[in-house]
């Protein structure tokens, strides 16, 4: 059974680009959250979708934003980037909302210069 | 706001010498506690979640137990490839984000 899939899992951006990440949940799961970890502040909530509906949301800027797809696949994209916003970004899936097993993805290492 | 304190930040032990990790948390209702390893450069991997006090869940030397405010994880007779950062996470009754905490680094040098 195939893990929760990021993509792409390294990449470099330059201050002012935006980007765009991509999780696929494991099959089933249509609960995906994303997190952010940096060495500074450890692992912090971004959002979480269900069903296509966004849930819940982290304390960040307007700049983060996310969307989740029919078939539970879900992006979120980072606009106008800032040095500040280089870390991991995981993604994670549970199978309900409520779901009390969460895994997560590899993450995406996102760096900007 | 939920809270989740570990300690110690880092850890050092030989191989077989046993020892405990702490969590300590604030929730205004907890609907689960969680323990997750992570490898340099790779995503938290799961390892349990614990639902209410006196619980206790168990997986190879690994060991979990929960009360009212804080949760152990016991590791027996540590092995090298046991070194990873552990780290704690809640979900409060009413809520569906992981509040972590800052996670506890351990070497099990052979």
């Amino acid at each position: 059974k195939a893990g929760v899939t990021q993509t792409p899992r390294y990449l470099i951006k330059t201050r002012g680009q935006q980007v765009t990440l991509s999780c696929s949940p494991i099959s089933g799961h249509r609960s995906v959250s994303w997190y952010q970890q940096t060495p500074g502040q450890g692992l912090q909530f971004l959002f979480e979708y269900f069903s296509e509906t966004q849930r819940n949301k982290g304390n960040f800027p307007g700049r983060f934003s996310g969307r989740q797809f029919s078939n539970s696949r879900s992006e979120m994209n980072v606009s106008t980037l800032e040095l500040g916003d280089s870390a991991l970004y995981l993604c994670a899936s549970s199978l309900t909302a409520t779901g009390n097993t969460i895994y997560f993805g590899e993450g995406s290492w996102l760096t900007v210069v | 706001e939920d809270q989740v304190t570990q300690s110690p930040e880092a850890l050092r032990l030989q191989e077989g010498e046993s020892s405990s990790l702490n969590c300590s948390y604030t929730v205004s209702g907890l609907r689960g506690l969680f323990w997750y390893r992570q490898d340099p450069g790779k995503g938290p991997e799961f390892l349990f979640t614990l639902y209410s006090a006196g619980e206790e869940k168990e997986k190879e030397r690994l060991k979990a137990t929960l009360t009212k405010k804080e949760s152990f994880l016991h590791i027996t007779a540590p092995k090298p490839e046991d070194s990873a950062t552990y780290l704690c996470a809640v979900i409060e009754t009413s809520g569906s984000r992981l509040t972590f905490g800052e996670g506890t680094q351990l070497t099990v040098n052979p």
